[in-house]
């Protein structure tokens, strides 16, 4: 089976802009969860969404949203953009339940000048 | 709110000895625990997990004990190599929520 894949891999952004970041998860997963990795601070805990809706949420600003579609495939996106997202997002996927087994993506490079 | 603590934040051994990390919770419903590494530029990869039903669990070089009663889990790495270095994370599983520690960068000296 193909792993998590993440698209893409590196992205450059001014202050202001917006970015829109793609997971691709496991064949026959349905959840999908979003993270953001600085240094220092872990991994925090964006957002799980599955089967096309949003089952968890994690304490960051309206700015941060996703969506998933039919196919499980998901996306996050970051509106106006502030220095401070610069960051790796990790997408993970599972098959249902946050007992099951999780599988990271290698991640999105996000830095914002 | 729930929270995992992992330590030790920074572990330093010389090649051939053991590692030991350990992290504890605070969510009595957790009841499923994976390990993670990660390597520079890359995800976390899992390495080894535990279920609450089970006390110890073992993956050649690297084992995993828990206690439920206490709320402790750990991870056990043997004969420790330099591709070991990387950070480990611990995490907490149940109900809806996967909860994290905050890593253990390890490096392993030659």
């Amino acid at each position: 089976k193909a792993g998590v894949t993440q698209t893409p891999r590196y992205l450059i952004k001014t202050r202001g802009q917006q970015v829109t970041l793609s997971c691709s998860p496991i064949s026959g997963h349905r959840s999908v969860s979003w993270y953001q990795q600085t240094p220092g601070q872990g991994l925090q805990f964006l957002f799980e969404y599955f089967s096309e809706t949003q089952r968890n949420k994690g304490n960051f600003p309206g700015r941060f949203s996703g969506r998933q579609f039919s196919n499980s495939r998901s996306e996050m996106n970051v509106s106006t953009l502030e220095l401070g997202d610069s960051a790796l997002y990790l997408c993970a996927s599972r098959t249902d339940r946050p007992t099951d087994t999780q599988y990271f993506g290698p991640g999105t490079r996000l830095t914002v000048l | 709110g729930e929270n995992v603590e992992q330590h030790p934040s920074t572990l330093s051994v010389q090649e051939g000895d053991s590692a030991v990390i350990k992290c504890t919770y605070s969510d009595s419903a957790s009841n499923y625990f994976p390990w993670y590494k990660q390597e520079l530029g890359k995800g976390p990869q899992l390495i080894i997990d535990i279920r609450s039903n089970v006390g110890e669990k073992k993956d050649q070089r690297i084992a995993v004990t828990l206690n439920k009663t206490a709320k402790h889990f750990s991870l056990h790495i043997t004969e420790t190599q330099p591709e070991d270095s990387a950070v480990y994370f611990c995490a907490a599983c149940g109900g809806f929520k996967t909860i994290f520690g905050a890593g253990t960068r390890l490096f392993v000296k030659a």
